[in-house]
Parts: C-alpha cells; structure tokens; sequence
C-alpha cells in the first residue's frame, strides 16, 4: 500500500529564512511518481513538481529546490529565501505506476506560514 | 477559461437533501478525479475516471456518492440525503494520460459544501 507522511503540520518562518518542507512516502512499487501541490489560501491547487522514481537528480527552480532521495524514501521541499506569498499549505502526493493513471495519495499537508 | 471549473462555487443544504456538484474538465483531458477536503484536512480521493472505462470507485465513503462522466466529459458527483459529515470542499481534477507517460492532475477551484 501506498502511503505519504508529512511530519510538519505548521511552520512559521519570517520573510527571507530558507525553509524545508519533509515528505517521507511507503511504496513497494519500483516505478512511482512524486508531487508537490501548493494550495494557497484561494484554495486552488497549483502544480509545483513531479519527479519518477528512475530520476534522483536534485530540481532546483528558482527559490524553489526539491531533494529526492530513495534510500530514505523522501521527498523534501526547500523554500529559499521565503516570501509573504510562499504562505500556503504544501502537499507532497505518490502515485504508483501499477496504478497508472488512477488515485494519488496525498500527504496530510504542511502550513507554512511566513512573517513578513 | 483554459482550466478546470466547477460549479457552484458554495452550496449550503439541509441534512436529508440530495446535491449535485459538477466539474468540467480541460479540453482533451481524459482522466477525471474528484477528492473531498474536510476543513484544515488532506485530500480524499473519492472516485476517477479514465476515458470511457468503469471508473475506480474505490474511494466513494458510503453508497450515499455516485459519479458520473457524460460523453467523456464533465462529471457530475451526486451525494444523496447528505449528511452533516459531508461538509467539505470537494475538488475535481483532470489531467492527460496517456499510456507512456504520466502528466500532473489540474484542479478546479472546488466546491465548498456546507450541510446545516
């Protein structure tokens, strides 16, 4: 069965501190995917990142960075430099790929709150 | 717009009361999901749909939620005598899958449901 933790409930950062957002997921597959979704306080999702189980490279998107590590089977996010607008709740969410196409499964979320 | 909407917005009903909810997805999309967020919670996968095939149910709560997909297309979600554990946003997805690759899901704005 598939499962993703995600250990932070809430974070508070003030404006310009670098935070790291954990995501710890439960695979057997070989083949899976990773996301990390944004939900800001709008409400609606937006895609941040996806990553296949085949690739460990490191992604770095501007103030954003992503460390994908199998051998602890984690996920995590780095916010560099944190803005008001980074403030939101982060999912990190696995598919399978035996269950292509069909359900994710998402982490409980992580708020992060940043002070200006 | 190019996204995925849904409507309403907000539907307030009374406990004992059928609703519908509907979601139009992306132009080309073929896959189709809804989830269900309780206040300050994760997401629920509910029900999903790929093209014209049966869709997984396997995340529908009690037999109260039924999901359809017209024309392979917009998807209604019908929750029948709602109750007041249903009060929740539920949030539709799709996204374009194909059988050698695995794209993100895009979300819709969401319903909130509120059930008095």
């Amino acid at each position: 069965a598939q499962k993703v933790t995600q250990a932070q409930t809430e974070i508070s950062v003030v404006e310009k501190e670098d935070v790291t957002l954990d995501c710890v997921y439960e695979t057997r597959d070989t083949t899976y995917y990773l996301f990390w979704y944004k939900q800001p306080p709008s409400g609606e999702l937006v895609f941040l990142i996806r990553r296949n189980s085949f690739d460990e490279q490191n992604e770095i998107s501007g103030r954003y960075s992503w460390n994908f590590q199998k051998s602890t089977s984690s996920f995590n996010f780095t916010i560099t430099a944190s803005q008001v607008v980074d403030s939101a709740v982060y999912f990190c969410a696995l598919s399978e790929a035996h269950n292509y196409g069909q359900n994710f499964v998402f982490g409980p979320g992580t708020r992060l709150s940043v002070l200006p | 717009g190019a996204g995925v909407s849904q409507s309403p917005s907000n539907k307030v009903t009374e406990k004992g009361k059928d609703v519908e909810l509907r979601c139009d997805p992306i132009s080309g999309h073929t896959a189709l999901y809804w989830y269900r967020q309780s206040l300050g919670q994760g997401l629920e996968f509910l029900i999903y749909f790929q093209g014209n095939s049966a869709p997984d149910k396997s995340g529908l709560p009690s037999d109260r939620f039924s999901a359809e997909r017209t024309g392979g297309s917009v998807s209604t979600l019908t929750i029948q005598r709602t109750q007041q554990e249903d009060s929740a946003v539920y949030l539709c997805a799709s996204s374009s899958s194909g059988p050698s690759q695995y794209n993100e899901q895009f979300f819709g704005p969401g319903t909130r449901l509120t059930v008095l």
